[in-house]
């Protein structure tokens, strides 16, 4: 399809362990960023990538969450030695442009559950 | 009624009524505001955009409302339907160099057959 593609849908493993969660972009779009939702609760901005200008990791969490963006397009969020509340859905959405009046499309994210 | 934390606020609306879902947003330097839906399982969904030099915008059985003067945003949707059951945020855009989207914590809607 022509959305944002986000893998694994679903990922369950285990406390200490390292993930790896993926993001496809809409084709075009220069912006991309992560969000956080855990249940009942709004998004927690994570991370945005812009074209070739630094990303803006202002509201990962701690230094064991890092993301990158590869030839400006796919990205993969890192989670390492994961924690039980690092249980959550992350959520990845691009744009045409970063702000600039642009909405932002989501995927239907990963949920990730630390046992 | 509205809660705060752990619980969202919830509107309970019967088939076919009209809802109106309301946001106080928080930075009057915003210029670009978003409704989004998002159905469990789901990614949010964009529906609407509008703009600050606007105060009333249109689609397809929703409508925006903005009044800058008290930072209040509302969704309107006619003729509620059950797959309109869902979470609503609104979400906005200060304008200036940090143009972070700013989210809502959203209101849940259900719709009574």
């Amino acid at each position: 399809g022509a959305g944002v593609s986000q893998s694994p849908s679903n990922k369950v493993t285990e406390k200490g362990k390292d993930v790896e969660l993926r993001c496809d972009p809409i084709s075009g779009h220069t912006a991309l960023y992560w969000y956080r939702q855990s249940l009942g609760q709004g998004l927690e901005f994570l991370i945005y990538f812009q074209g070739n200008s630094a990303p803006d990791k202002s509201g990962l969490p701690s230094d064991r969450f890092s993301a990158e963006r590869t030839g400006g397009s796919v990205s993969t969020l890192t989670i390492q030695r994961t924690q039980q509340e690092d249980s959550a859905v992350y959520l990845c959405a691009s744009s045409l442009g970063w702000g600039g009046n642009q909405p932002q499309h989501f995927g239907d994210g990963t949920r990730l559950s630390i046992l | 009624g509205e809660s705060v934390g752990l619980h969202l606020p919830t509107l309970s609306v019967q088939e076919g009524d009209n809802s109106i879902i309301n946001c106080a947003y928080s930075n009057s330097a915003s210029d670009y505001f978003i409704w989004y839906k998002q159905e469990s399982g789901k990614g949010p969904q964009f529906i609407i955009d509008i703009r600050s030099n606007m105060d009333k915008r249109q689609g397809q059985r929703v409508t925006v409302l903005l009044n800058k003067t008290v930072k209040h945003l509302s969704l309107q949707i006619a003729a509620t339907q059950p797959g309109d059951s869902a979470v609503y945020f609104c979400a906005e855009y200060p304008s200036g160099n940090n143009r972070k989207l700013i989210w809502g914590l959203g209101t849940s809607l259900a719709v009574n057959p």
